[in-house]
Order: C-alpha cells, then structure tokens, then sequence
C-alpha cells in the first residue's frame, strides 16, 4: 500500500475553515484517496473520498491535486466536535481491502 | 440503521485467560475487518473476513489469536491466554461488499484490559 505524509498537529479556531494536507507521492493511478477522522474514545469515521476530481459532502470537501500526489480535506467551518485525528489513506486496487493507518494530523480546534 | 455494534466495551482478563469480542455488522453488511489500537500507537489492520471465510489474516498474530464470522451471528475475535501485551482498543469494522470506493464503518471498539 503506497504511503502517506500528514503533519502531526494542527491547531484552529472556532468557525474558521481547517485545511488539513497529505502528501502521497508515490501514488499509482488507481488508488483511491480517503480520509477517516478518530474522535477520542470512540472508532474511525469515514469522512470523505476520492481518486481524482474534487469532491464534497456533508461533512467536508476533498481537494485532490492535479498530479495527485498532494491532497487537502477541506472543513468549511471548525467546530469543536471536529477535533480529532485524521487519516489520509491510500486504497490500492488489486490489493487487500485493508485500511493501512498511518499516525494521522492530530486536530485542535480552539473555542 | 443501527451502526456496527462492539461488545463488551470493556473486558478485564486476568493473565491466562481466555477473551471474546464480538461485532455485528451493520445491516446488510458481509464484509468485517478486526483493528487494534495499541496504547500511543495507531490503528493496525488484523483481519478481514466475509460470512464463513478469512480472506486476509496478514495482520493476526500467529499464536493465540483467531478469528470467525459464520452464517449466522456476530464475528468473534478470540485471544487465548491472553497476555499484559493485548491490553488494546480492538475495533471491528464492516462495509456492504467487496469494492475499493465503499468505505468501513466502525464501531466504538471494545477495550481490553490484562490484569
């Protein structure tokens, strides 16, 4: 499963739009870009996907790079339920259906 | 829909001793996934199974640990005598079928504590 680069930490404030990136250069044209966020104490979220065009939902919007190697999860506006860690993952078609987490960008979301 | 249902939350064993987590899938689900969290460490894959089958254990420890999903019921995650070392957050997931763009819904995990 390719890799992926995301900073440890980041840190917002309330209300304000949280850009979180990851980096994945080694990318291979059919893997699929997820992001899954972890709340404390609780399971992984899915939160979004994605494999080449822009995406949004609900919940956040995907900016995906025109050479895919770098990716950014867009939340419009932080809110303190969006603190916690999120995951930029990488799906390789062919291979297992695995998720392979990595350490993730801690999110701090100040009031 | 109910979500993916873990239980116990919490399990405490004693060294030696045998413990069972069970998931149920969400409805209509027949893929499930086994993940532990270690203490400060991230999620590792452990298994993936659809109904009655293992399709990828590269992540279960060779000893001590299995894992099933039969025709009928949840999916049990089985550690035998169980160890200081498997104190861990084990979270089970499932998705609807075998395709790259469905995503895994997780449940809230049960965590394991070794006396």
């Amino acid at each position: 499963d390719a890799k992926t680069t995301q900073p440890n930490s980041m840190e917002s404030n309330e209300e304000e739009p949280v850009h979180l990136p990851c980096n994945h250069s080694t990318i291979s044209g059919t893997d699929y870009i997820h992001w899954y966020r972890q709340l404390p104490s609780q399971g992984p979220e899915y939160v979004i996907h994605g494999l080449t065009s822009n995406v949004n939902n609900r919940m956040a919007s995907l900016a995906i790079a025109e050479d895919r190697k770098s990716s950014t999860l867009i939340l419009h506006r932080a809110t303190l339920r969006d603190a916690a860690v999120y995951y930029c993952i990488l799906r390789a078609q062919g291979g297992s259906e695995k998720l392979v987490f990595g350490k993730g960008t801690k999110l701090t979301v100040n009031p | 829909n109910a979500g993916v249902m873990q239980n116990p939350r919490h399990l405490v064993r004693r060294r030696g001793q045998e413990a069972r987590l069970r998931c149920s899938p969400m409805k209509g689900h027949s893929h499930v996934y086994w993940y532990r969290q270690l203490p400060e460490e991230g999620l590792k894959f452990m298994v993936y199974l659809q109904k009655e089958n293992i399709i990828d254990e590269s992540g279960m420890p060779k000893e001590r640990f299995s894992a099933e999903f039969p025709k009928e019921g949840p999916s049990i995650l089985r550690i035998q005598q169980v160890v200081r070392g498997d104190s861990a957050a084990y979270f089970c997931a499932s998705s609807p079928r075998d395709r790259l763009n469905q995503p895994q819904h997780f449940g809230d995990g049960t965590r394991l504590s070794i006396l």
